[in-house]
């Protein structure tokens, strides 16, 4: 079945530590995208990558890193310049003919 | 600068009766609309979309939305709730290709007996 994952589903780290959220798609699409979403905040766009080797800060990229080495991978690190990482992550991809996005299940980090 | 308001943060309503949840945009040209569902600790899952054409569409699990450009709305309606339905939902504004899509703060809905 094509689909977005994402692992781990839960994620503990210690303060002052890096961590990289996985995000796989083998759905062909071009665009991938990250989210962060708090509480009453909806989703806020961290990165986004139109293509391979290429990617656009969103809304709230300070304290994140991206890279996009292959078309179905777009890992995501939480650095520790970010100021308050616990939150639900979600990873989503795109293709231009329909438009929409599909979304993976989500990584819930908690920062400790 | 593309934006959505959802004004409703919080929705109850009871089982067969029906739905109507407000979603307003704000963008210059014809946006593409959706509304996306999300179930506790999910992803989202896409029930509806309108790029042009007819402006009352159609999606999946029974939902509807139109497009009125007039009142820039896009409200999601269904006639008869189920408590499955219980979830939050999401209106969203892009302005097509990969460019950004830009969220509403969403609207949980609860369905009581």
């Amino acid at each position: 079945d094509g689909g977005i994952t994402q692992s781990p589903k839960y994620l503990f780290r210690k303060e002052g530590q890096n961590v990289t959220l996985s995000c796989e798609q083998n759905l062909n699409h071009d665009a991938m995208y990250w989210y962060r979403q708090d509480p009453g905040q909806g989703l806020r766009l961290i990165y986004y990558s139109q293509i391979v080797n290429d990617f656009q800060k969103g809304d709230i990229a300070e304290g994140y890193s991206v890279s996009r080495e292959k078309k179905e991978s777009f890992p995501l690190t939480v650095t520790s310049a970010q100021k308050n990482p616990t939150a639900f992550y979600l990873c989503a991809s795109k293709s231009v003919p329909g438009n929409e996005q599909f979304f993976g299940p989500g990584t819930r980090l908690t920062v400790l | 600068a593309q934006s959505v308001t959802q004004p409703d943060i919080h929705i109850t309503v009871s089982e067969g009766a029906s739905l109507e949840l407000r979603c307003n945009y704000s963008y210059g040209a014809t946006p593409y609309l959706f509304w996306y569902v999300q179930s506790p600790g999910q992803g989202l899952q896409l029930l509806l979309k309108y790029f042009s054409g007819d402006t009352l569409v159609q999606g999946i699990k029974g939902f509807e939305a139109e497009f009125k450009r007039s009142q820039s709305s896009f409200n999601l309606r269904k006639p008869s709730v189920h408590w499955s339905d219980a979830a939050e939902y999401f209106c969203a504004v892009s302005s097509g290709g990969y460019q950004k899509v830009t969220f509403g703060t969403g609207t949980k809905l609860q369905v009581i007996p």
